[in-house]
């Protein structure tokens, strides 16, 4: 079975722009997370959704969206970029709660 | 609040060592326990999973406890070897929802 997929692995862009990274989750999970890591701030939950809802949202500002397709892919969406956000962004699949949470290689965001 | 320590927070031995990892969680509600391995700038790596009503699981040289009432869990290595150089992160998940509380990672260098 593949893996969780994120694209795009590496991204640079300046502050104010916006970006989208993409996550696509082990076929068969429902439920999509994501988290952020940055040396300081350890990993820190963003959000989740499943079956095309949000079910669980972290203590992130309104800049940072998330939405889920039909298919299980998630998209997440960071505006108005500023120098803190970048971090590498991590999308975890799982397929329910009991079975652990499994995650992809990473989107690493770099903000000049 | 879910809070998650893990001590220490780095750890050099030499090949062959046997070693012990330790996480602690402050609210013992919690659904499950999983154990990362995180090597530089990749994604997380499933290791183990131990569901609530478990007290340990084992995948080859890896062995994982889990004593909910007094809110710890131990990861023992055995016979260490330079490939297991990387950081092991615990993470736990609350009884609702899919939102994991990581603790700050124990960074382990196995010297040849």
């Amino acid at each position: 079975k593949a893996g969780v997929t994120q694209t795009p692995r590496y991204l640079i862009k300046t502050r104010g722009q916006q970006v989208t990274l993409s996550c696509s989750p082990i076929s068969g999970h429902r439920s999509v997370s994501w988290y952020q890591q940055t040396p300081g701030q350890g990993l820190q939950f963003l959000f989740e959704y499943f079956s095309e809802t949000q079910r669980n949202k972290g203590n992130f500002p309104g800049r940072f969206s998330g939405r889920q397709f039909s298919n299980s892919r998630s998209e997440m969406n960071v505006s108005t970029l500023e120098l803190g956000d970048s971090a590498l962004y991590l999308c975890a699949s799982s397929f329910t709660d009991t079975l652990g949470q499994y995650f992809g290689p990473g989107t690493r965001l770099t903000v000049t | 609040k879910q809070e998650v320590t893990q001590i220490p927070a780095a750890l050099s031995v030499p090949e062959g060592e046997n070693l012990v990892l330790n996480c602690s969680f402050t609210d013992s509600a919690i659904y499950n326990l999983q154990w990362f391995r995180q090597d530089p700038g990749k994604g997380l790596t499933s290791l183990l999973l131990i569901q609530s009503s478990q007290r340990e699981q084992t995948s080859g040289r890896l062995n994982a406890s889990l004593d909910k009432s007094s809110g710890r869990s131990t990861l023992y290595i055995a016979a260490s070897q330079p490939g297991d150089s990387a950081t092991y992160l615990c993470a736990v998940i609350k009884t609702s929802g899919s939102r994991l509380t990581f603790g700050e990672g124990t960074q382990l260098t196995v010297n040849p």
